[in-house]
């Protein structure tokens, strides 16, 4: 069964840094895209960017391109999100999701990372 | 980027009517196109892929339909399970493969 597990609820200050993480099972991790949805509050679902862990090809939505980085480390089947400053605007919760393919449906979601940032 | 209508945003409607909520893209998707249920306080879950061919469990209750630009979600007697917000989502071509607004299903 494919499994997603996300890293706990964050709460930081505008400013800081953070990444948080997406952790694969049940499946080859580097066979399958990871990609991340933000969903503010409130608010609908946004896609943000994608990578292949096998080669660690990453595509990003022009509206997050430059604001955050996803990386992957596919000794421990783990992806991840990290902002190097934050703002009050990201807070959100952060869904890490799965797809077989290139140009495919989000087959899996993992259970969510809820963001705040607050002064 | 392919932007996506969802209509309506909201509707308000009685256990066994039948629902219909429509997304409308930019340009044509060729059915790349999958819907996904939320349900308050969880994550999305995905109910149809290419436009019409429903996930393993998801009840046949659930159909979708359509082709270029048009397509609908239809639910045939609404359950008392299925009051939550549906997305369409878009993975036509090159990312962003964008989402819809979200339709939220109420009570009525």
């Amino acid at each position: 069964e494919v499994q997603l597990v996300q890293s706990g609820a964050e709460v930081k200050k505008p400013g800081e840094s953070l990444k948080i993480s997406c952790k694969g099972s049940g499946y080859s991790f580097t066979s399958y895209w990871i990609g991340w949805v933000r969903q503010m509050p409130g608010k609908g679902l946004e896609w943000m960017g994608i990578i292949y862990p096998g080669d660690s090809d990453t595509r990003y939505s022009p509206s997050f391109q430059g604001q955050v980085t996803i990386s992957a480390d596919k000794s421990i089947s783990t992806a991840y999100l990290q902002w190097s400053s934050l703002k009050a605007s990201d807070t959100a919760m952060y869904y890490c999701v799965s797809q077989r393919d290139y140009g495919d449906y989000v087959g899996y979601w993992g259970q969510g990372t809820l963001v705040t940032v607050s002064s | 980027d392919i932007q996506m209508t969802q209509s309506p945003s909201s509707l308000s409607a009685s256990v066994g009517d039948r629902v219909t909520i429509t997304c409308r893209a930019s340009q044509g998707i060729s059915n790349s196109l999958a819907w996904y249920q939320q349900k308050p306080g969880k994550a999305p879950k995905l109910l149809l892929y290419a436009a019409s061919r429903l996930e393993s469990g998801v009840p046949s209750r659930f159909s979708g339909s359509g082709s270029g630009t048009d397509y609908t979600l239809t639910i045939s007697s609404l359950q008392p399970e299925d009051f939550a917000t549906y997305y369409c989502q878009q993975y036509y071509s090159t990312p962003p493969w964008t989402f819809g607004q979200g339709t939220k299903v109420e009570i009525k």
